[in-house]
């Protein structure tokens, strides 16, 4: 079974500054992939930023990117130059890559964590 | 173009109602689900269609009964629920079950009185 773990239930970030959000996983899957996804209070779930598991490279999009240290199980979440429409809750997840196995399609999430940016 | 439509936006419903719930894409994704989320907590996963075939059903009561008509259409028939199934409830899609993102709808915020 896979379990994704957001130890940060909120946090705070000067406008501007960079923030850093943790998300630890575990998987006995070797091949599997890990999202962000962010939530204003409007409850629309909009996906960020994605890194396979066998991608060397961390991923980047735009002022997201993905601190990927596989032996950790670790994902962090990089926001850099926070702006006050960041503020919102973040969720970390993942979904396993073996066909046929029970858990085959399912995205998995972490408890999450409410940024707040602070003018 | 990456939207996943859902409606209604808002529904309240009595316990003795039935309602469904509608959730459309057309992004040429043969893998859509549908999600519960209560305040504050992660998405909780119900059902995963595959190709038109449910895959997932991730022991919801009966109340619920999800249906996927065609590769762009999943409802949520709702019949007799209960107060505690107040919820956000989200409609996701990707284009298979694989490693691939799920893009998700803005969500129906049921309300069961």
């Amino acid at each position: 079974a896979q379990k994704i773990t957001q130890t940060q239930p909120g946090m705070f970030v000067q406008e501007k500054e960079a923030v850093t959000l943790d998300c630890t996983y575990d998987t006995s899957d070797q091949s599997y992939g890990l999202f962000w996804y962010k939530q204003p209070s409007s409850g629309e779930m909009i996906f960020l930023i994605y890194q396979g598991s066998y991608d060397e490279q961390n991923a980047t999009e735009g002022r997201y990117s993905l601190n990927f240290q596989k032996a950790r199980k670790s994902a962090n979440l990089v926001i850099s130059a926070s702006q006050l429409g960041d503020s919102a809750m973040y969720f970390c997840a993942m979904r396993v890559s073996n066909a046929g196995g029970t858990s085959y399609g399912k995205l998995t999430f972490g408890q999450g964590t409410i940024l707040t940016v602070h003018p | 173009d990456t939207e996943v439509t859902q409606t209604p936006k808002h529904l309240v419903m009595g316990m003795t109602n039935k309602k469904s719930l509608k959730c459309e894409q057309h992004m040429g994704h043969r893998a859509m689900y549908w999600y519960k989320q209560k305040a504050k907590k992660p998405p909780e996963l119900m059902f995963v269609y595959s190709y038109e075939k449910l895959s997932i059903n991730e022991s919801v009561p009966s109340r619920f009964s999800p249906e996927c008509p065609n590769s762009s259409l999943l409802n949520l028939h709702l019949h007799a629920l209960q107060p505690e199934d107040s919820a956000l409830y989200l409609c996701a899609s990707s284009p298979h079950l694989g490693n691939t993102e799920a893009f998700f709808g803005q969500g129906t915020r049921l309300t069961v009185v």
